[in-house]
């Protein structure tokens, strides 16, 4: 099966502060997502990228969560202020109508 | 009920037999996709059965779908210990590259 990556496994962040959660899909796929799961609830969705702008995003994808794709390899969520509520498992996918899932990232604000 | 229910919440079953896992939605979709994830882990694509299909095979797994009561069920036969992980139905919407929806997942634990 094709590999997302993504980096860190792990952040522990401290409330207002700002985090880049990386992700470096899979290079022949053009759709990207950001997907979010908080500890036991269901796997949420927050937001698409393709063609180098965001194709659609959920309520929760406010202000505060930005997408890049700086460098046409690397995929970019930040979290400019972060708050405790953002303290999930954050999952990067590649594909399209089949979705690529990375091994995500586990952010814990304090 | 929300987009994406699964039932059982939990399943225990001994190595050897079948395990069904049942989800239903609300919507149109363009496909259905189960996945796995094992505990605190990344999600594993399983197999995706589009709208126009009834029925699905890979290996162990059976998927069937049936759009007019829009429902999914996934069978996994002869069940191993390896099994033992969270299973999510997800919709992808009308469109190739929709975001999916995922349900809330069936936690299956297989006994050796």
């Amino acid at each position: 099966e094709p590999e997302v990556t993504q980096t860190p496994s792990h952040q522990v962040t401290q409330m207002g502060q700002e985090v880049i959660l990386r992700c470096v899909p899979i290079s022949n796929h053009l759709y990207f997502y950001w997907y979010r799961q908080i500890l036991g609830q269901k796997v949420e969705f927050l937001v698409s990228f393709y063609n180098n702008e965001i194709s659609e995003k959920s309520e929760i994808f406010d202000d505060q969560f930005s997408v890049e794709r700086p460098d046409g390899s690397n995929f970019t969520l930040k979290i400019r202020s972060t708050k405790l509520e953002d303290s999930a498992m954050y999952f990067c996918a590649a594909g399209g109508e089949t979705q690529y899932f990375g091994p995500g990232t586990r952010l814990l604000v304090l | 009920s929300q987009q994406g229910e699964e039932d059982p919440q939990a399943l225990s079953i001994q190595e050897g037999e079948n395990a069904t896992m049942n989800c239903s939605y609300k919507t149109s979709i363009n496909n259905l996709q189960w996945y796995r994830q094992n505990s605190g882990r990344g999600l594993v694509h399983l197999i995706l059965i589009r709208s126009n299909e009834r029925e699905k095979h890979s290996g162990r797994l059976r998927v069937t779908l049936d759009t007019s009561k829009k429902s999914s069920s996934l069978l996994i036969t002869a069940s191993r210990a390896a099994d033992t992980a969270s299973y999510f139905c997800a919709t992808g919407g009308m469109t190739g590259a929709d975001k999916l929806i995922f349900g809330t997942g069936t936690r299956l634990q297989v006994f050796p």
